[in-house]
C-alpha cells in the first residue's frame, strides 16, 4: 500500500535560517505529491503540489521538488520567518478513486 | 464565511454519549471526507463519500458512522463514545472532475473530548 515517511519534529530554527523537511514516499505507479500546513487553531491548507517527476512545486518561498528516482520530495525555504511556525504534513494521492495518504506530520518552531 | 463548515468546534461528553458532528460545504465538490488528528500520528481517514449515494470505510472506521444527507452536507456519528476518541476530527472536501488532482479543503475542525 501507499506510504509517506516524514521527519520527525520539532524542528527548531531561527528566523532567516534555511529549512529542509525531508519527506520519501511508498506507491504504486506515478502519484500526486502534496505539502500541506497547519497553522495553530486552524485546518489544513494546501502549500504546494507536484504531478510529475521532476516538476517543483512552490509558493510562499517554500520549494519541493518530486524525485521519482529517490521517491522523495523534500520542502525547503531559503529564510524562515516566524509565521512559518506550524505543522507541515507531506502528503500523496494515486488520483482517480484513490484518497489522500498523510504522513504524521512535522512541527516547526521558528524563533525571533 | 468558511467554504467548509464544522459544528461543533469544541464538545466535551461523557463515555457512551452519543455525538454527531456535522459538516456542511458550499464548494460544490462531490467527495467529503472525515479524518481524525492525534499527536504522533498524523490524519487518519474515518470515513468517505464519493457521492451522495457512496459510503466508504477509511482506515480506523470501527466506533463510527457517517451519513451524507446531502451533496453539501456529511456528518459523523459516535454512537457510545469512549475516551480514546478524544481528538481533533476534520472534515474536507475534494472535486477531481477533470484534470484536477485531488487537493483537499479542510474545516477548521472540531476538538472532542471524552471524559
Amino acid at each position: 500500500g501507499n506510504s509517506v515517511t516524514q521527519m520527525e519534529g520539532p524542528v527548531t530554527l531561527s528566523e532567516e535560517a534555511f529549512l529542509t523537511i525531508n519527506c520519501t514516499y511508498t506507491a504504486t505507479g506515478y502519484p500526486s505529491l502534496f505539502w500541506y500546513v497547519q497553522y495553530p487553531g486552524e485546518g489544513l491548507q494546501l502549500l504546494l503540489k507536484a504531478t510529475k517527476a521532476d516538476d517543483k512545486g512552490s509558493n510562499k518561498g517554500f520549494e519541493a521538488t518530486y524525485r521519482k528516482e529517490t521517491t522523495s520530495f523534500h520542502l525547503e525555504k531559503g529564510s524562515v520567518q516566524v509565521s512559518d511556525s506550524a505543522v507541515y504534513f507531506c502528503a500523496l494521492s494515486d488520483g482517480g478513486y484513490s484518497t489522500l495518504t498523510f504522513g504524521k506530520g512535522t512541527m516547526l518552531l521558528v524563533s525571533p | 464565511d468558511a467554504d467548509v463548515t464544522q459544528t461543533p468546534r469544541n464538545r466535551i461528553t461523557k463515555t457512551g454519549k452519543r455525538i454527531m458532528l456535522e459538516c456542511s460545504q458550499t464548494k460544490g465538490h462531490d467527495r467529503m471526507y472525515w479524518y481524525r488528528q492525534d499527536p504522533g500520528l498524523g490524519l487518519r481517514l474515518i470515513y468517505y463519500s464519493f457521492d451522495v449515494k457512496d459510503i466508504n470505510k477509511g482506515e480506523i472506521s470501527d466506533g463510527y458512522s457517517v451519513s451524507r444527507q446531502a451533496q453539501a452536507k456529511f456528518s459523523l456519528s459516535l454512537e457510545s463514545a469512549i475516551p480514546n476518541q478524544t481528538a481533533l476530527y476534520f472534515c474536507a472536501t475534494s472535486d477531481l472532475k477533470g484534470q484536477s488532482t485531488g487537493e483537499l479543503f479542510f474545516g477548521e475542525g472540531s476538538r472532542l473530548t471524552v471524559l
